[in-house]
């Protein structure tokens, strides 16, 4: 089975610190993306990497940043967290050339700026 | 890409077919539909996806009408583990937009 594992389930963080979230995937996939869920706007595309240091903005990049120096791992920062930051983020992976429903999804982030 | 519509929520009786609608007017030719679902607490699950034919797997059936511009997924024995937001996707790339969804909460 494809696992695509998230470093925390719950992260509670202050306004203006760094927060790191990570995500891991075992199934060797070039791609990989970050989403937030927020109430009434369902999943938002935040960044994507279709390689090793590689990104693409997404829908919603503006005060985030991705790093993808291994393969397996794709990491969402936020470089000064802010309030309207708090949500749910998603990680998902997929191999190119496979059919585009085949994103696996990670069990979320749950993240609270204080 | 084809945006999508489906009402915000939906309830249905454990037992019966649940119907998940879905409109996308603005479908091209090479957009698939794709359905997933989010059980609360945990990332979205993929359910089943279609071009133009009808289609059914374990977890579901996908019926698209002949102009594409419409769909609707079937659960036909909704259970009280079917609750959860369904997601209609329509895309054409690796990169999958998520609108809404529907809540469909299944009830005893």
């Amino acid at each position: 089975d494809v696992k695509v594992t998230q470093s925390s389930r719950y992260l509670v963080k202050r306004t203006g610190e760094k927060v790191f979230l990570e995500c891991v995937q075992d199934m060797d996939h070039e791609n990989m993306f970050w989403y937030r869920q927020d109430p009434g706007l369902g999943l938002r595309l935040i960044y994507f990497s279709y390689d090793v240091k590689m990104k693409e903005k997404g829908d919603i990049p503006e005060g985030y940043s991705v790093s993808r120096e291994k393969k397996e791992r794709f990491s969402l920062i936020l470089e000064s967290a802010s309030t309207n930051q708090t949500s749910m983020y998603l990680c998902a992976s997929h191999r190119p050339g496979s059919p585009p429903y085949e994103q696996y999804f990670g069990p979320g982030t749950r993240l609270t700026v204080t | 890409d084809a945006k999508t519509t489906q009402p915000p929520s939906m309830d249905c009786a454990e037992g019966r077919a649940a119907n998940l609608p879905c409109n996308h007017s603005t479908i091209s030719g090479n957009e698939y539909v794709y359905w997933y679902r989010q059980i609360h607490s945990q990332g979205p699950q993929y359910i089943i996806h279609g071009l133009k034919n009808n289609e059914t797997n374990e977890m579901a059936s996908l019926i698209i009408t002949e102009d594409r511009k419409s769909s609707t997924l079937i659960l036909p024995h909704a259970t009280l583990r079917d609750t959860a937001v369904y997601y209609c996707i329509v895309r054409a790339t690796d990169k999958l937009i998520f609108g809404t969804g529907t809540r469909l909460q299944v009830f005893p």
